[in-house]
């Protein structure tokens, strides 16, 4: 069964920091996602994309965010300057965009830890 | 923004016996959702609704989708051990558009 894959697994970073995380969406989907669950809480939406430009935003995803679909596989996600309160788990999630029954499929999930 | 109250947040049960947790919000979705989250990866989507009084099954998994469409209930039935994790209730105005999250209900089975 197809799934959408995120690396790295666990990013380690020191404050102030850039980094990137990456994702590949499943193949023919054509909406993609980022969410974020800080420990313990719920899942938060950052982003969504659709068409090469972003279709929505939270208020999280700030100045100090962006994303980027480089080629016609990967969707990244780039912290400028990391912050301590940007350690979480961040997800990445995509879906067909065929249907009001179409469903996100979410990634296992990059940990970010910014010390 | 929308909001989700998911309760309870926690629940301790014996295997065997059945389970419920509920969601409501204080705006309308046209689409629910179920989730279930296993540690240290993604939310995996257990049951979709789509249809206010909707009622769907997946094993021994039954949601349904309220009438106002602002509350859906999860209901497991004979728990086994492996249904440990955390369960998510979650909502979409859209096929394609943001899920929102409710804040999760942890539960454990005693086997």
């Amino acid at each position: 069964e197809p799934e959408v894959t995120q690396t790295p697994s666990h990013q380690v970073t020191q404050m102030g920091q850039e980094v990137i995380l990456r994702c590949v969406p499943i193949s023919n989907h054509l909406y993609f996602y980022w969410y974020r669950q800080i420990l313990g809480q719920k899942v938060e939406f950052l982003v969504s994309f659709y068409n090469n430009e972003i279709s929505e935003k939270s208020e999280i995803f700030d100045d100090q965010f962006s994303v980027e679909r480089p080629d016609g596989s990967n969707f990244t996600l780039k912290i400028r300057s990391t912050k301590l309160e940007d350690s979480a788990m961040y997800f990445c999630a995509s879906s067909e965009f065929m249907s009001i029954t179409d469903t996100q499929y979410f990634g296992p999930g990059t940990r970010l830890t910014v010390l | 923004g929308q909001q989700l109250n998911q309760s309870p947040q926690s629940m301790f049960i014996q295997e065997g016996e059945d389970v419920s947790m509920n969601c409501t919000s204080s705006s309308i979705f046209n689409t629910w959702l179920w989730y279930k989250q296993d540690p240290g990866e993604g939310p995996v989507l257990l049951i979709a609704l789509y249809k206010a009084g909707e009622l769907t099954s997946n094993g021994r998994l039954t949601a349904q989708f309220g009438i106002t469409r602002k509350d859906s209930f999860l209901n497991i039935s004979a728990s086994i051990p492996s249904d440990v994790g955390i369960y998510f209730c979650a909502g979409q105005a859209g096929g394609y558009q943001k899920v929102t999250f409710g804040i999760g209900t942890k539960l454990q089975v005693i086997p």
